[in-house]
């Protein structure tokens, strides 16, 4: 089955840039999305389609995907931005599948 | 505005079967390219997608737990019925209803834009 690895933390201070992986083999011919989950709520979807913001997304967040990776990139890191995020796609052997998620932590 | 709600019980004996619903506003289950589906997430875990249902009623299952699991819905009540059989402790999570846009370039692809609050589902006897 199919398998998407995330780092399990990514550090950055405020005003920085924040880069979390996804990691998948050949991740580059599927399609990524990425959620953002603060504690104690539901996930946001904040990037579809490999780089797509849905409306309201703030364009400080933007994504890529080529080769076994890929990249949620949060510019202007801000306090708000603390949260765990997850990326998914979907694979004929595993469905939708979530990577493990990684929590940002701003400094 | 897209809502999504999940109601059921918070507390179910291992063995017994958890019935959850979800009830949706803002669009109707029967617009084309849109769905619903359910996701879990045990407590300081990830985040573990179960089943999902379209409009034209395709529904799919996670392999690990299809066996357990049962999907429909009522267009006409907006709602999405998951039932899993057999409820163990380590099925103790937050179940989240998500809606499901599928989108297509070359091939179709599925992303969940809205999500409910969830509910915490444990099971304890």
């Amino acid at each position: 089955s199919y398998v998407l690895t995330q780092p399990p933390s990514v550090s950055v201070a405020p005003g920085k840039t924040a880069r979390i992986t996804c990691g998948g083999n050949n991740i580059g011919s599927k399609s990524v999305h990425w959620y953002q989950q603060k504690p104690g709520q539901a996930p946001v979807l904040v990037i579809y389609y490999d780089s797509d913001r849905p409306s309201g997304i703030p364009e400080r967040f933007s994504g890529s995907n080529s080769g076994n990776t890929a990249t949620l990139t949060i510019s202007r890191v801000e306090a708000g931005d603390e949260a765990d995020y997850y990326c998914q796609v979907w694979d004929s052997s595993s469905d939708h599948l979530f990577g493990g998620g990684t929590k940002l932590t701003v400094l | 505005q897209v809502t999504l709600k999940e109601s059921g019980p918070v507390l179910v004996k291992p063995t017994e079967t958890l019935t959850l619903t979800c009830t949706v506003s803002g669009f109707s289950l029967s617009n084309a390219r849109m769905g619903v589906s359910w996701i879990r997430q045990p407590p300081g875990k990830a985040l573990e997608w179960l089943a999902h249902i379209f409009s034209n009623d395709e529904k799919s299952y996670s392999t690990s737990l299809k066996s357990r699991l049962t999907i429909s819905k009522d267009t006409s009540k907006s709602q999405v019925v998951l039932t899993m059989t057999n409820m163990d402790p380590v099925d103790t999570a937050t179940y989240y209803c998500a809606r499901i846009s599928r989108g297509y370039s070359g091939y179709d692809y599925d992303y969940f834009d809205y999500w409910g609050q969830g509910t915490l589902v444990t099971v304890s006897s």
